[in-house]
């Protein structure tokens, strides 16, 4: 069965510092998706990153990147240049193939990160 | 990405009587739904998978007489908690799949609060 491990329960950084959340995954499959989501205090579910397992490139959206380690079973989320704003619980996210045309996100247990003015 | 709404946004009921969720999808023919819930503190459990015009599929685990899903159309997906009771206090969340990727898209939840 697939699992999805957030080993970091909390975390915090200073404002414009750079912080790496880790995520690690258990499967047998070759080609799955991987996504980063930010809940915020108002608990709404934002996608942060998306990375697709076949492609080798590592995923980046602006301050956001990840180190995508197929292999090793690791997606860790880089987040640089951080600011008050970031301050939220993030969710690391399998997606598993179910039947034909439909997917479910398998969540990891979170990591809470608080940014330091 | 896609709209996803909620309604209502927060919820107080009685022990035992039932209360509806409404997930719609504004800007997308979501053939696909989600419903999770989530505890204090603790990550999304899915619940059950919503296609529209067929039965749900609940995760093992999760009552489908308690937890009763409609998917009749492709923008509106409803919960509804029958008999509930203080322990289904929880924040439900649902989400639609699609775009690159098949990602899912998140309704804003709902705090449901059983007295």
């Amino acid at each position: 069965a697939q699992t999805v491990t957030q080993s970091q329960p909390e975390m915090s950084v200073q404002e414009a510092e750079t912080v790496t959340l880790s995520c690690t995954y258990d499967t047998s499959e070759n080609n799955y998706y991987l996504f980063w989501y930010k809940q915020p205090p108002s608990r709404q579910m934002i996608l942060v990153i998306r990375q697709e397992a076949y492609k080798q490139q590592n995923a980046t959206e602006n301050r956001f990147s990840v180190n995508f380690q197929k292999a090793a079973k690791s997606f860790s989320l880089k987040i640089s240049d951080s600011q008050l704003g970031d301050t939220a619980m993030y969710f690391c996210a399998f997606m598993k193939h179910v039947y034909s045309g439909t997917y479910k996100y398998i969540f990891g247990t979170g990591t809470r990160l608080k940014v330091l003015a | 990405g896609a709209v996803v709404s909620q309604h209502p946004s927060w919820v107080i009921c009685k022990s035992g009587t039932s209360v509806k969720i409404e997930c719609r999808s504004l800007d997308f023919q979501a053939t696909t739904m989600f419903w999770y819930r989530q505890f204090p503190k603790q990550s999304l459990m899915l619940m059950a998978t919503s296609n529209e015009g067929s039965k749900a599929t609940y995760e093992q685990g999760v009552e489908k007489d308690k937890f009763l899903i409609n998917h009749a159309s492709l923008t509106l997906s409803t919960l509804t908690v029958t008999s509930a009771h203080p322990e289904d206090s929880s924040f439900y969340i649902c989400s639609i799949s699609g775009g690159a990727g098949n990602e899912q898209f998140f309704g804003p939840g709902t705090r449901l609060t059983v007295l």
